[in-house]
């Protein structure tokens, strides 16, 4: 069974610019949420999107934001990029039906570079 | 509100010897937490889950543990090797966006 994939995986951007990553889950799987990664922040959670509705959000401003299709495809959307930005975004699929029951399957990431 | 906070940043340890990781969390009461393994460049990857009424739960040279009254989680790599050397992630799950947190990661390096 394929994995989680996401696109592009490098992605440099100006700052204002705004940006556009996608999340093709597992098959089946119909959860799709969205992390960002920095060094010194860790892991943080940004939102999840269960069957095409944000279900869970975590504290980020709104210029994060995102969407899910009905084939469960997720695409996560940042308008006007600032420097502190830059950062690994993951997105991570499961079924969505079991709580904390659930393993998160993640993709590779995306890494983009604001300049 | 929610904290999850990883013993330390970073951790040495000699070839053969256990590695022990701390997780603990605060205002939150999870009823199952999750350990994962994360590799520089790459996604995490999931290890173990331990239920809150479980004392202690085991995988290879995986040990994990869950004190639901101290509000903590340990996890052990016996007869650690180089290869085990990665960041790993504590996720304490409960309901709501609490259930998709994770704790800010310990990176383990095994020396030969």
């Amino acid at each position: 069974k394929a994995g989680v994939t996401q696109t592009p995986r490098y992605l440099i951007k100006t700052r204002g610019q705004q940006v556009t990553l996608s999340c093709s889950p597992i098959s089946g799987h119909r959860s799709v949420s969205w992390y960002q990664q920095t060094p010194g922040q860790g892991l943080q959670f940004l939102f999840e999107y269960f069957s095409e509705t944000q279900r869970n959000k975590g504290n980020f401003p709104g210029r994060f934001s995102g969407r899910q299709f009905s084939n469960s495809r997720s695409e996560m959307n940042v308008s006007t990029l600032e420097l502190g930005d830059s950062a690994l975004y993951l997105c991570a699929s499961s079924f969505g039906l079991a709580g904390g029951r659930e393993t998160q399957y993640f993709g590779p990431g995306t890494r983009l570079l604001v300049l | 509100s929610q904290k999850i906070e990883q013993n330390s940043e970073a951790l040495n340890i000699q070839e053969g010897k256990t590695a022990t990781l701390t997780c603990n969390y605060t205002n939150y009461s999870p009823a199952y937490l999750q350990w994962y393994r994360q590799d520089p460049g790459r996604g995490p990857v999931f290890l173990l889950l331990i239920r809150e009424n479980e004392k202690e739960k085991r995988k290879e040279r995986l040990k994990v543990t869950f004190d639901t009254t101290l509000k903590q989680s340990l996890f052990h790599i016996t007869a650690s090797q180089p290869a085990d050397s990665a960041t790993y992630l504590c996720a304490p799950r409960g309901t709501g966006a609490n259930n998709l947190f994770f704790g800010t990661g310990t990176r383990l390096t095994v020396i030969p």
